[in-house]
């Protein structure tokens, strides 16, 4: 199973950008990269999922370069309410026997100041 | 209402007990999971189910019993609880395989 590798915690100020990297050296050829937001006493929610190049949605990019050893989250323009944890998955074998077994890292503490 | 729930949302109970959270899932998602999470732990994979009556072992399975006798419910057993399964319980569903998790809101359980 692939192992992630995030910084423990980083801090920001409203109005800006965040980007929150991740390392995956050994990332499996069919593994998908996906990241998801912890607010206390709440479940996580799925952000954004990826497979290479780069992904958009309403909330967030995802970059990963060619070699997907590692990605980037990138959340623009910060407000309070992004303050939450963020956790960087690897794995969702779409055909192989690794889907079920997705590993939860310790996170990314984000802190948005005003 | 559409969604994952689970209950009880909060729990306390006896060293020895048996205990069950339960899991239900509007959706008919085939994939559902049970995680722990913990102080210093993170997230952690206890069992999971890829269709009624298919599950499989995860990362920390031991002293828990699941069943999936219906697509939309997977209650998580404690056969006899320990102070050590004390932690906050979350169950999540996903129909596509490799896609992106819905979680519940979680069970605080406490064992005394």
């Amino acid at each position: 199973l692939a192992k992630t590798t995030q910084p423990i915690s980083m801090d920001s100020y409203e109005g800006q950008e965040v980007n929150i990297t991740c390392s995956h050296n050994n990332i499996a050829t069919n593994d998908y990269i996906t990241w998801y937001q912890q607010f206390p006493s709440q479940g996580p929610r799925f952000i954004i999922q990826g497979y290479k190049t780069k992904v958009t949605n309403e909330v967030a990019s995802l970059f990963i370069p060619a070699d997907r050893k590692s990605s980037t989250l990138s959340l623009p323009r910060v407000s309070l309410s992004d303050t939450a944890v963020y956790y960087c998955l690897v794995g969702g074998n779409a055909g192989g026997t690794s889907y079920g077994k997705l590993t939860f890292g310790q996170g990314t503490i984000l802190t948005v100041h005003p | 209402d559409a969604g994952i729930t689970q209950s009880p949302r909060y729990k306390i109970t006896e060293t020895g007990r048996q205990v069950t959270l339960m899991c239900h899932q509007t959706w008919s998602h085939s994939y559902m999971f049970w995680y722990r999470q913990d102080l210093g732990h993170g997230l952690r994979l206890i069992y999971y189910s890829a269709a009624a009556d298919i599950t499989d072992k995860g990362e920390v399975p031991d002293g828990y019993v699941v069943s999936r006798s219906k697509t939309e419910n997977f209650p998580l057993t404690l056969e006899s609880a320990t102070r050590s399964q004390t932690s906050v319980y979350f169950c999540a569903s996903t129909e596509n395989r490799g896609y992106g998790y819905t979680f519940g809101s979680g069970t605080r359980l406490t064992v005394v």
